[in-house]
């Protein structure tokens, strides 16, 4: 069964500082993976999605990279901000075959102090 | 981007009640849409896959006949909360595809059931 981790749990860093969030999933046949925001009590908010084949996605200040040998992923924010304070997910899909059922982790909770 | 919505966006009942939830794609067709429940700190968990015009695939451990889901168009799906119970009190966000097995999430339905 595939199992998603997210480590921290929560980060608080001061402005301007660049960090790193981890997922770990524990079966490589995915077929992509997805990062996302939530704000509380809100919905989601797709920040990037890696294909398998591929190991990296880069959209403004973020990155997000892939390894899908060794089951890992990492969102890299640079120069973080206030705003960028919320919950970030990491899901999988493709497990089992089935392409569009995403299996998401707990989130890291992040805090961006001014 | 591909915009989903859902409605109501709070709904607040009485145990033993019916509760509807409505799932949209506004500027895509969905053939396939899904939804999540999460209960406050944990991660996602799907519930179920609905296809267009056919019955929806439930997830383990979940209530097909306390969950009725009905996705009669393209671009709507409804979930329908039988006999609601505090338990089943939660935030439950559905999802579109869009045929590129990227999912767009609606903002979520936060349900208390007294």
């Amino acid at each position: 069964k595939q199992e998603v981790t997210q480590i921290p749990a929560a980060l608080s860093v001061p402005e301007g500082e660049n960090l790193v969030l981890n997922c770990s999933f524990t079966d490589s046949a995915i077929y992509n993976l997805q990062w996302f925001r939530q704000d509380p009590g809100k919905g989601l908010t797709s920040l990037l999605l890696i294909q398998s084949s591929q190991r990296e996605q880069t959209s403004g200040r973020l990155n997000a990279s892939l390894d899908k040998s060794s089951g890992r992923s990492t969102l890299y924010i640079a120069a973080s901000q206030p705003g960028d304070s919320a919950t970030y997910l990491c899901a999988v899909s493709g497990y089992g075959g089935s392409q569009g059922n995403l299996i998401f982790g707990k989130g890291t909770k992040l805090s961006v102090k001014p | 981007g591909a915009v989903v919505s859902q409605h109501p966006s709070r709904v607040i009942c009485k145990s033993g009640t019916s509760v509807k939830i409505e799932c949209r794609s506004l500027d895509f067709q969905a053939t396939t849409m899904f939804w999540y429940r999460q209960f406050p700190k944990q991660s996602l968990m799907l519930m179920a896959t609905s296809n267009e015009g056919s019955k929806a695939t439930y997830e383990q451990g979940v209530e097909k006949d306390k969950f009725l889901i009905n996705h009669a168009s393209l671009t709507l799906s409804t979930l329908t909360v039988t006999s609601a119970h505090p338990e089943d009190s939660s935030f439950y966000i559905c999802s579109a595809d869009d045929n590129t097995y990227e999912q767009y999430f609606g903002p979520g339905t936060r349900l208390t059931v007294t």
